[in-house]
């Protein structure tokens, strides 16, 4: 039973335009939200994060938007930029107890120039 | 600040065989992390080390699989004997002491193939 879903494996955006890569999740318990970028062959990395207290955080061009009720949230990336292609990975945490992150299965973003 | 490092970057072994995979977390990271992504899907929990204590091992999906933290730096991940479902990408990550931020810091990962 998979906690975190990113429903759309894959997606394609025009240089400048804005992308949008969704999440949804099913355990409520979870507090906290982030997402991570990932290269071909790297490790992923940080890209921002929010918590359930909040709903909207914004880091220059990267914005995430939680919705509690809809349990799902969402990345926008605006404007979309070529180096930006990459797989983004969603994932969530439970702060109070164990603290392993729980992670979608990824959505490839392509932008093309 | 050097980054989380893995070793080996890739290895092939055949079905039976022992492998051992290595991590050194960055500098002061109290939390390191065992992570697996097989056949491209959700990249999957294995275990949790706090200094070198076993936090938390709910993930690791049977005893042929050991992790270990030697003095609470570096952590090895052996798997013996390995199996063919084994295949994918081991991921370390780690994380200072807690602080209010909960981002975890990923290494590059090693790429098992099991034949």
């Amino acid at each position: 039973d998979q906690q975190v879903k990113q429903n759309s494996p894959s997606l394609s955006v025009q240089e400048g335009r804005i992308s949008i890569l969704n999440c949804d999740y099913t355990n409520s318990m979870f507090d906290y939200f982030l997402w991570y970028k990932k290269y071909p062959a790297e490790g992923p990395t940080f890209l921002i994060s929010i918590s359930s207290i909040k709903d909207k955080n914004e880091d220059g061009r990267f914005t995430v938007f939680l919705n509690k009720s809809a349990k799902h949230l969402s990345l926008h990336i605006v404007p979309s930029q070529p180096g930006d292609s990459a797989v983004y990975f969603c994932a969530a945490i439970i702060t109070g107890s164990a603290r392993q992150l729980t992670f979608g299965s990824g959505t490839q973003l392509t932008v093309l120039p | 600040e050097a980054g989380v490092t893995q070793f080996p970057s890739h290895s092939v072994i055949e079905k039976g065989q022992t492998v051992t995979l290595r991590c050194d977390p960055i500098s002061g990271h109290d939390n390191l992390y065992w992570y697996r992504r097989v056949m491209g899907k959700e990249i999957k929990f294995l275990l949790h080390f706090v200094k070198e204590s076993k936090q938390d091992e709910s993930g690791m999906p049977n005893n042929r699989f050991l992790a270990e933290r030697t003095g609470g730096t570096y952590s090895t991940l052996k798997v013996q004997p390995a199996e063919l479902e084994d295949s994918g990408v081991y991921f370390c990550a780690s994380s200072p002491p807690p602080a209010g931020r909960h981002e975890q810091y990923f290494g590059p990962g090693t790429r098992l193939t099991v034949t």
